[in-house]
């Protein structure tokens, strides 16, 4: 089973819209959690961290349930500008290793 | 600051050839990560390097090697290529272990 799972999409929402990505991990010992976005070819970057209280930042919130082991990522109000990938990124509190999910593909349709 | 650079920026090499990549950070990280990414598999991690001196294998290490040559720079060697090695291989660091991760600009490696 793999450490984290991701549906792949693609998400083809048109602008304005609000859409929902879910991410489930497999190891009730993750410890961080972390939304990265990737554009095509590029590298992955940052988008934000997710903490146990939820956490927003201007349009994108992230949501932590731990009781059943998924984080969310919520855009508001789509803009082109937010096609990319999105990547769901845990971490163990026991090692150093980061397991990313294989990243939802989302284009905003104009 | 240019954050995390990576030479180069794509490469072929034929079966059996042997290449290192470079990685450098400007931002005093303690951390390094060598990961690759291949369609429908997403990053795995290859080798890190939690701090200047210590090096651990990742997810998938065999067929590489790494050095941590200073706090700033930590390079992937790849012996004796072989086709599986094909991939994007990113490079990235964090200030410390299980903090946010920076990444390089990544490395397009055809293997032939």
């Amino acid at each position: 089973r793999k450490e984290v799972e991701q549906d792949p999409g693609p998400f083809n929402v048109p602008e304005g819209a609000t859409v929902a990505f879910n991410c489930t991990y497999s190891n009730s010992a993750s410890q961080s959690f972390f939304w990265y976005r990737q554009d095509c070819r590029k590298e992955p970057k940052l988008l934000m961290s997710v903490y146990s209280s939820g956490n927003e930042d201007g349009r994108f919130t992230a949501q932590l349930n731990r009781a059943s082991q998924y984080i969310s990522l919520l855009i508001r109000d789509s803009k082109l500008s937010d096609s990319a990938t999105y990547l769901c990124v845990v971490n163990l509190v026991t090692g150093n290793q980061f397991y990313f999910g294989t990243g939802t593909s989302l284009t905003v349709i104009p | 600051n240019a954050g995390v650079t990576q030479t180069p920026k794509f490469q072929v090499l034929k079966t059996g050839q042997s290449m290192t990549l470079q990685c450098a950070q400007d931002m005093n990280h303690n951390s390094m990560y060598w990961y690759r990414q291949d369609p429908g598999m997403g990053l795995r991690l290859i080798y890190y390097s939690a701090s200047e001196g210590t090096t651990d294998k990742g997810e998938v290490p065999n067929g590489y090697n790494v050095s941590r040559l200073n706090k700033r720079e930590f390079s992937l060697r790849l012996e004796s290529a072989a086709p599986s090695q094909t991939s994007v291989y990113f490079c990235a660091s964090s200030e410390e272990a299980r903090e946010t991760q920076y990444f390089g600009p990544g490395t397009r490696l055809l293997v032939l």
